[in-house]
Order: C-alpha cells, then structure tokens, then sequence
C-alpha cells in the first residue's frame, strides 16, 4: 500500500465547530486530493493540489477549505461544520498527473 | 461535464458464478479508465487501469476489464467469483488532456458473494 496516512481516523464533533482533517504522504507525489463518500453518492471530490501551495474547487467544495504548505501534507478545513457534512473522507495521491490514483484509510467525520 | 454510469447498484451472485458489471462514460475524447474496490471497512484499492494499447486489461485477483470505444463502456469481469470478492467496486475515468486534475467515479456497485 501507498504510505498515506489521515488523522484522525474517527471523530465526532458539534455543528458550528471547526474541524481539520490531516493527509500526509511518505510517496513524495505531487498531486493530492480530499473526497468525501457517502451512500448512494460515490466519491466526490472536495478539493484537490497540484503542488505546494497550489490547490484548486472539486466537485463539492462549499464549506471546505484546504491548505498545502509542504509536499506531504495536505489539510482539509471544514469552518463550520454542519451535519450535512457528516461522510468518511478519503484522502488520494497520483503521480504523474491522470495517474492512478491511492487512498488512504478514510476518516469517519461525525457532526452532531 | 463527464459522467460515469454504473448500471447495478446492488448485485449476489453464488460462488463460482461469473461476474460482469457494467460501466459507462459520457465523455468523447481519450480517457483513462479504472475500476476501484473497496472490501467492508477499507480504503480503495485500485483493481485495474487502462490508458492506451490493448483494451483488454487484466488486474489482479483474477479481475479483468475491456474498453470497448465504440460503446463508451468499460466492464469488469471475472470467470469465477469467490466469497472474499464480496466488496464495493466503483468504475473512474479521467480525461487525458492537459488541465484536467480530476477523477470522475461511478456512484459503485455492491457486490455480494453468497457461500
């Protein structure tokens, strides 16, 4: 398996509050991607990076923010969390660009 | 936008039966094609890709697909499918050209392997 990791894997908070989801990389890939998955829907992507510092909107992007500052970590932000965000989200890296794409683990984000 | 169908939502089969699932894209240009499973619990583990040359690929576990251009369709088969293949698979295609970052998935298919 790819060496990703996110952190943390479980969690559970209450609407209103900020929540910061952790994707780190041992790969040295260049692109890195955050997804949400929930029934009936597939993977939707939220957010995605082409590089340090350079991140572009997904297909689902409202309410999320994210942050690259270093090739192997890539934060997902939600503000404000609101229970509609409550899905397992997955983290993924490819290299080259179109490349396959690996997943981490998930984390199962719980909003009350 | 591009956009990827998966005809089954839901499908048993017994052991040692065979397995076709059904995938579909609707963009007209050159794409890359994979097909992704997820056993209960887990991450996604990339079963298969296509990007150029024959179209028909074989992954691992016995899993094979075929690109068939003319129909925009990329099924999964398998000759004999087996209890441990009980799992979610989910068919993505992303454009091969210049500025597209993105993979697009099927919406999946739950497979379940009955004893």
């Amino acid at each position: 398996d790819a060496g990703i990791t996110q952190s943390p894997r479980h969690k559970v908070t209450e609407t209103g509050t900020p929540v910061t989801l952790r994707c780190h990389q041992t790969e040295n890939h260049r692109y890195m991607y955050w997804y949400r998955q929930d029934p009936g829907h597939g993977l939707r992507l939220i957010h995605y990076s082409y590089g340090v510092k350079d991140t572009d909107k997904g297909e689902v992007s409202d309410g999320y923010s994210v942050s690259r500052s270093k090739t192997e970590d890539f934060l997902l932000t939600l503000e404000s969390a609101t229970s509609s965000q409550t899905s397992v989200y997955f983290c993924a890296i490819s290299e080259p660009l179109l490349g396959p794409q690996f997943f981490g683990p998930g984390t199962r984000l719980t909003v009350l | 936008a591009q956009s990827v169908s998966q005809h089954n939502h839901h499908v048993i089969l017994s052991e040692a039966a065979s397995l076709e699932l059904g995938c579909n894209y609707s963009y007209g240009g050159t794409v890359n094609l994979f097909w992704y499973v997820q056993y209960p619990g887990q991450h996604l583990q990339l079963l298969l890709k296509y990007f150029s040359g024959d179209p028909l690929v074989k992954g691992i576990k016995g899993f094979e697909a075929e690109f068939i251009k003319s129909k925009f369709s990329f099924n999964l088969r398998k000759p004999s499918v087996q209890w441990s293949d009980t799992a979610e698979y989910f068919c993505a295609v992303t454009l091969s050209g210049a500025g597209s970052y993105q993979l697009t998935f099927g919406k999946g298919t739950k497979l379940s392997v009955i004893p």
